[in-house]
């Protein structure tokens, strides 16, 4: 079975705090993405990645960056987390060519900035 | 905003065969229906995917109209288990996707 672990569950971090959120999957996928999830709005797509290094912008952004280094792993940042920023977080990874198709995320963290 | 359509909510009864339905006004030719859910605390699953046939797997049907323009999710016999909120997406070439607020299952035993 694919398994995408995230580092935390819960998180509690301070406004202005750099935050790193860190996703890995054990199935050699190559597309990575990150999500967030907050009451009344579904998942928004933050970033996703098709390659080691490589990241493209999904809906909304601003406010956070990715990095990609390994293949298995795809890190999420909060350069500096503000209180709008709490919410769910979901990672997720699929197989190439299957594109978004048959994504497996992770548990989620749910990070609140105080 | 979301691509697609669905009911805030539904119910059904332990046992019985649930419809889920889904609008796809926008859909393209080459985009694919998707259907995941997410049970309570966790992250989403895949359920099961189509283009244009029908298609059935161990976990549900899926059955996409004729034109495209809306898909129906079904599970042939809804358990506790089911109970859970089911997104249903278009998943296009550039492998990013836009999930809605989906549909709550409530099942009643």
């Amino acid at each position: 079975d694919v398994k995408v672990t995230q580092s935390s569950r819960y998180l509690v971090k301070r406004t202005g705090e750099k935050v790193f959120l860190e996703c890995v999957q054990d199935m050699d996928h190559e597309n990575m993405f990150w999500y967030r999830q907050d009451p009344g709005l579904g998942l928004r797509l933050i970033y996703f990645s098709y390659d080691v290094k490589m990241k493209e912008k999904g809906d909304i952004p601003e406010g956070y960056s990715v990095s990609r280094e390994k293949k298995e792993r795809f890190s999420l940042i909060l350069e500096s987390a503000s209180t709008n920023q709490t919410s769910m977080y979901l990672c997720a990874s699929s197989l190439p060519g299957t594109g978004a198709r048959e994504q497996y995320f992770g548990p989620g963290t749910r990070l609140t900035v105080t | 905003d979301a691509k697609t359509t669905q009911p805030n909510s539904m119910e059904s009864n332990e046992e019985e065969p649930v419809h889920l339905p889904c609008n796809h006004s926008t859909i393209s030719g080459t985009d694919y229906i998707h259907w995941y859910r997410q049970l309570p605390s966790q992250g989403p699953e895949y359920v099961i995917h189509g283009l244009t046939s029908n298609v059935n797997n161990r976990m549900a049907s899926l059955a996409i109209a004729e034109d495209r323009k809306s898909s129906t999710l079904i599970l042939h016999r809804a358990t506790l288990r089911d109970a859970a909120v089911y997104y249903c997406i278009e998943v296009g070439g550039y492998q990013k996707v836009t999930f809605g607020t989906g549909t709550k299952l409530q099942v009643i035993p």
